[in-house]
């Protein structure tokens, strides 16, 4: 079956570090990008940046950039969404997407609820 | 920066009945990076449609995706009690994607 399991929900303090991940089975990890998006609470979804496992190469929507690291790990098929420092601004689902035909996101992970509370 | 402008907000409408939700950007798109996803409470987004026209694997043919420039509609011909949720367009430019801000579906 193909899918991306994305890791459990965390509750974190501001200034902690975090990194979650995305495990992709069922299709070659290499072949495609991998996205993480943003949907903080009762709102909308934002594309925070994507990799590419093959090469590593990544890109960042400027709004993102320097604020998170986006990285991968061919060997387990995995890919990670970092914060070295977290702001409760930081609360919000993420998801993990693949980017397929078109620039769409075809297959989506369930996503991982990250809390940042004093 | 494209944005993108969904309307209406909400749109209160009962099963059975055809739903048209509307998609705007800011200025002339491509139509082969305009994408149309579902969401439900709970749930990751859903892909419907890509490249403006084209239904995803495993879509039923009741979602349409139509339009061209600034303009993009989706269109559930009739809907079942499992479309209502929130929709999203998305688009892809430049080495950046953009979402609308939604419309949600309700049951009247």
């Amino acid at each position: 079956e193909v899918q991306l399991v994305q890791s459990g929900a965390e509750v974190k303090k501001p200034g902690d570090s975090l990194k979650i991940s995305c495990k992709v089975s069922g299709y070659s990890f290499t072949l495609y990008w991998i996205v993480w998006v943003r949907q903080m609470p009762g709102k909308g979804l934002e594309w925070m940046g994507n990799i590419f496992p093959s090469d590593s190469d990544t890109r960042y929507n400027p709004s993102f950039q320097g604020q998170v690291t986006i990285s991968a790990d061919t060997s387990i098929s995995s890919a990670y969404l970092q914060w070295s420092s977290l702001k409760a601004s930081d609360t919000a689902i993420y998801y993990c997407a693949r980017q397929a035909v078109k620039r769409s996101f075809d297959l989506w992970g369930r996503g991982t609820l990250v809390t940042v509370s004093s | 920066e494209i944005v993108l402008t969904q309307s209406p907000g909400t749109l209160s409408l009962s099963p059975g009945e055809r739903a048209t939700l509307s998609c705007r950007a800011s200025q002339s798109i491509s139509s082969s990076y305009l994408a149309w996803y579902q969401q439900k409470p709970g749930q990751a987004p859903r892909l419907l449609i890509y490249g403006a026209f084209s239904r995803a694997t495993g879509i039923p043919d009741r979602f349409s995706g139509s339009g061209s420039e600034t303009d993009f509609t989706l269109t559930i011909s009739r809907l079942e009690p499992e479309d209502f949720a929130v929709y999203f367009c998305q688009h892809y430019d430049n080495s950046l994607w953009t979402f609308g801000q939604g419309t949600k579906v309700e049951i009247k």
